[in-house]
């Protein structure tokens, strides 16, 4: 069974930072780009962050470039984002998500999501 | 960034209506979009991607249409069970964006 569990989602302070976790299980997840995607409360999704299965690709939202982080362990499979100078706009679930990222796009397994509060 | 652009933002519906749910972009996307339900609390779900193509275990009564900045998700026959909130997302360029979600109630 495919599955994804997200961790490491906290309350911080703004300015703080904070690692999420993403453990992996059920597929071969070296074969597998793997994506982000956030949702702050009562909002729609944004998408965050996505990284290729060889970690030779990775690309950012606007919104977080150059405060996030996003990398992997192919031998854990895992999936990590770090988040650095946060804010308070960053509050939010955080998911993971499988996805395929070849002639055509989707994401078709999710994580259960991980609560990230940035507040004072 | 490619803006995209769902409406209506919600709608009353009942079971057994015909659902129709448009999503715009502000360049074209050729076919590079994706559908996906999200019930409250948790995580969504993939419907369509390719703008067509039908996910796997998905009923058959969504589908998708469209090409280059104007797409559709339809629901043929509403069921109890799609009471949900529906995002459109695009992948034809990074960064990727999410439409702004479509909430069907109940009427």
């Amino acid at each position: 069974e495919v599955q994804m569990v997200e961790s490491g989602g906290d309350l911080v302070q703004p300015g703080g930072s904070l690692r999420l976790s993403c453990a992996a299980s059920g597929f071969i997840f070296s074969r597998f780009w793997m994506s982000w995607v956030r949702q702050a409360p009562g909002k729609g999704l944004e998408w965050v962050a996505n990284m290729k299965y060889d970690e030779s690709e990775k690309y950012y939202a606007d919104s977080v470039k150059g405060r996030f982080t996003i990398s992997r362990d192919n031998a854990k499979n895992s999936l990590y984002l770090q988040m650095n100078s946060l804010r308070v706009e960053d509050t939010a679930v955080y998911y993971c998500a499988r996805t395929v990222d070849t002639s055509i796009y989707y994401s078709d397994y999710w994580g259960q999501g991980t609560l990230v509060t940035v507040s004072s | 960034a490619i803006q995209m652009t769902q409406s209506p933002s919600s709608l009353s519906a009942s079971v057994g209506d015909r659902v129709t749910i448009t999503c715009r972009a502000s360049q074209g996307i050729r076919n590079e979009l994706g559908w996906y339900q999200q019930k409250p609390g948790k995580a969504p779900k993939l419907l369509i991607y390719a703008a067509s193509s039908l996910q796997s275990g998905v009923p058959s009564r969504f589908s998708g249409s469209g090409s280059g900045t104007d797409f559709t998700l339809t629901i043929s026959s509403l069921q109890p069970d799609d009471f949900a909130t529906y995002y459109c997302l695009h992948d034809y360029s990074y960064p990727l964006t999410f439409g702004g979600g479509t909430k069907v109630e109940v009427k």
